[in-house]
């Protein structure tokens, strides 16, 4: 079976510039979180999404947004990036909201 | 969220030692998630733990679920250098977050 999919695998933006991540989760898997790791640090979260349905949100500025699909598949999108959004952005999924979590491969954002 | 402490922050031992590396919160917790991070890899899943004093093993690693359910361990036994990475508690706080600790940096030299 598949595991989580995350597209693109790296990524290069300029300062200012809007980026759109996106995330498959496993067959049957109907929540999808998101998470930002910069070097050194543990994953912080961002945002959790249950059913097409927001259920979390962590301490991000309103640049950052997502959404879940139909098909239970995400999209992360960062408006006005600054330097600072430079990370490792990695997509969970889970079966339920409340099981374990699966993590993708990551999406390596730079902005310059 | 809620910070996990992690220790020690990093270990260097030698292929065939055992391992041991714990993690504390000042909050309870009803999971603890652990997973091992190699570079430019997302983390994988190790062991999930789901009841106070729970001890559970998974090949050579063991993990327990403190008494207190404030704290975890996870033990390495006969490590292997495969085994080198960045390992990282976690737990869902009363919402759907996971929180990590910063993660233990384990090098295992042949």
């Amino acid at each position: 079976d598949a595991g989580v999919t995350q597209s693109p695998t790296h990524l290069i933006k300029t300062r200012g510039q809007h980026v759109t991540l996106r995330c498959s989760p496993i067959s049957g898997h109907k929540s999808v979180s998101w998470y930002q790791q910069v070097l050194g640090q543990g994953p912080q979260f961002i945002f959790q999404y249950y059913e097409k349905e927001e259920r979390g949100r962590g301490n991000f500025p309103d640049r950052f947004s997502a959404r879940q699909f139909p098909n239970y598949s995400s999209e992360l999108n960062v408006n006005a990036l600054l330097l600072g959004d430079s990370a490792l952005y990695l997509c969970a999924s889970s079966l339920w909201w409340n099981t374990e979590a699966f993590f993708g491969q990551g999406t390596r954002l730079t902005v310059v | 969220g809620q910070q996990l402490n992690q220790s020690p922050q990093s270990m260097f031992i030698q292929e065939g030692e055992d391992v041991s590396m714990n993690c504390t919160s000042s909050s309870i917790f009803n999971t603890w998630l652990w997973y091992k991070q190699d570079p430019g890899e997302g983390p994988v899943l190790l062991i999930a733990l789901y009841k106070a004093g729970e001890l559970t093993s998974n090949g050579r690693l063991t993990a327990q679920f403190g008494i207190t359910r404030k704290d975890s361990f996870l033990n390495i036994s006969a490590s292997i250098p495969s085994d080198v990475g960045i390992y990282f508690c976690a737990g869902p706080d009363s919402g759907y977050a996971l929180n990590f600790g910063k993660g233990t940096s384990l090098l295992v030299t042949p």
